[in-house]
């Protein structure tokens, strides 16, 4: 299975908040990412968060970070249309290297 | 700043041929990535150069996937011969500094018939 594990899929309102939640196996992990994916593109890096942090906020997004519960979320604020895309988070293990969940599709409706 | 550049986007080939891809890194970026993105999957890693050296390569099936960085800038991905299990999306990224922002492109489709 997924050493990293998301839901499959979110739906909001336009306007509305999206919380999106991420679970991850690797105590160790330094850094861990929030990539966002639109159709036919590859990967853009949204934002990161270091390992002994509890929340990092960046304009609309807003990552809460459990390390006790290996829980990773990513909150967007007024959830707007072009915020439809798969968002994967991602842990990093030795060397660098990324480990990605099977990505979160949302959906928003106007 | 250009992006990452790969070609082809798409490619069509039947099982058992050969295929190859071409990744051209962010200028100056020392490290680069192949990945493996199966549909409905996330990413996977298929192996990692710093420089013209490789760094990891354990997920990368070695009896039909090849991959070189010549001279520490661009870098090709082979595959040969292809399985139907192939189709995916071949993502390739480059990074720099010790926060690992990668830079993805756009990817190269690959259909196996």
């Amino acid at each position: 299975g997924e050493d990293v594990e998301q839901s499959l899929f979110l739906s909001v309102r336009e306007g509305d908040s999206s919380v999106i939640n991420c679970t991850y196996t690797d105590s160790s992990s330094t850094y861990l990412y929030w990539y966002k994916q639109e159709p036919g593109a590859g990967l853009q890096l949204l934002t990161y968060i270091f390992s002994n942090m509890d929340m990092k906020q960046d304009q609309r997004l807003t990552v809460l970070l459990n390390k006790k519960d290996k829980h990773l979320s990513l909150r967007i604020a007024d959830t707007q249309t072009g915020d439809s895309a798969i968002y994967f988070c991602a842990e990093e293990k030795a060397g660098n290297m990324l480990t990605f969940g099977g990505g979160t599709r949302l959906m928003v409706k106007p | 700043e250009a992006g990452v550049a790969q070609s082809p986007r798409y490619k069509i080939i039947e099982k058992r041929q050969s295929v190859a891809f071409w990744c051209n890194p962010i200028s100056g970026h020392a490290t680069l990535y192949w990945y493996q993105q199966i549909l409905g999957q996330g990413p996977k890693l298929l192996i990692q150069f710093q420089n013209n050296g490789v760094v990891d390569d354990s997920q990368l099936p070695k009896d039909r996937f090849s991959a070189e960085r010549l001279k520490g800038v661009d870098s090709t991905l082979k595959i040969q011969p292809a399985k139907l299990e192939d189709s995916a999306v071949y993502l390739c990224a480059s990074s720099l500094g010790q926060v690992n922002e990668q830079f993805f492109g756009p990817g190269t489709r690959l259909t196996v018939l």
